[in-house]
């Protein structure tokens, strides 16, 4: 159980263009779901919090315009990248939770390996 | 929040324990410890979390000190699929229960 899909798992497009990933919670619900960045030989950061049904809330640092985050249902949540360039590849990664609190595990999708030419 | 502190890295015997340890002195009372891995180029995978007392499951054992300030991951028997980068991470209320991934231990088992 607890299984984070996400879509794509790779993407190559040119500068300039608008990039959308989704996240899904294949067999729980979300109120919230979480987005990470990864650039190569570090650690996972935090992008933002994704909230069903309201404005996600971004971490210090991170352009909400840039990075756009939509949580429309319980089981998507979708990150669209707008305009991507170059110094935004990445490998994009999103996480969800079947409840709320510290005692319920966060799941992890596989990851989006993003490349801007 | 409170921060843990890893060895950078580890290898481990195939077939043996792996013993991973994680300092985490600041962690407040209600604040749970984590253990994630990733293995190259997928997401992390969920291990095992522990708020004070020793912990098992299929994957993994927990064992946390009485005083929380420290824990250990064990491994009960490497394979060469474990090799990963494992991360310690405290979470809880203070930083929303948000997970706060530091640089992990690199693990390498080796045949």
């Amino acid at each position: 159980g607890a299984v984070v899909s996400q879509h794509p798992s790779w993407v190559i497009c040119k500068s300039g263009t608008s990039v959308k990933i989704e996240c899904r919670s294949l067999d729980f619900q979300a109120t919230t779901m979480f987005w990470y960045r990864q650039f190569p030989k570090q650690s996972l950061m935090l992008m933002a919090t994704s909230n069903e049904g309201s404005k996600a809330t971004y971490e210090q640092g991170v352009e909400k315009d840039k990075f756009l985050i939509n949580h429309a249902s319980l089981t998507l949540s979708t990150l669209t990248v707008t305009s991507a360039h170059p110094e935004d590849s990445s490998f994009y990664i999103c996480s969800a939770s079947p409840g709320q609190g510290p005692r319920q595990p966060q799941h992890f999708g596989d990851g989006t390996r993003l490349s801007i030419l | 929040d409170a921060k843990t502190t890893q060895p950078t890295s580890m290898d481990c015997a195939e077939g043996r324990a792996a013993n991973l340890p994680c300092n985490h002195s600041t962690i407040s009372g209600n604040e749970y410890v984590y253990w994630y891995r990733q293995i190259h180029s997928q997401g992390p995978q969920y291990i095992i979390h522990g708020l004070k007392n020793n912990e098992t499951n299929e994957m993994a054992s927990l064992i946390i000190t009485e005083d929380r300030k420290s824990s250990t991951l064990i491994l009960p028997h490497a394979t060469l699929r474990d090799t990963a980068v494992y991360y310690c991470i405290v979470r809880g209320a203070r930083v929303g229960y948000k997970l706060s991934f530091g640089a992990g231990t690199t693990v390498t088992v080796r045949a």
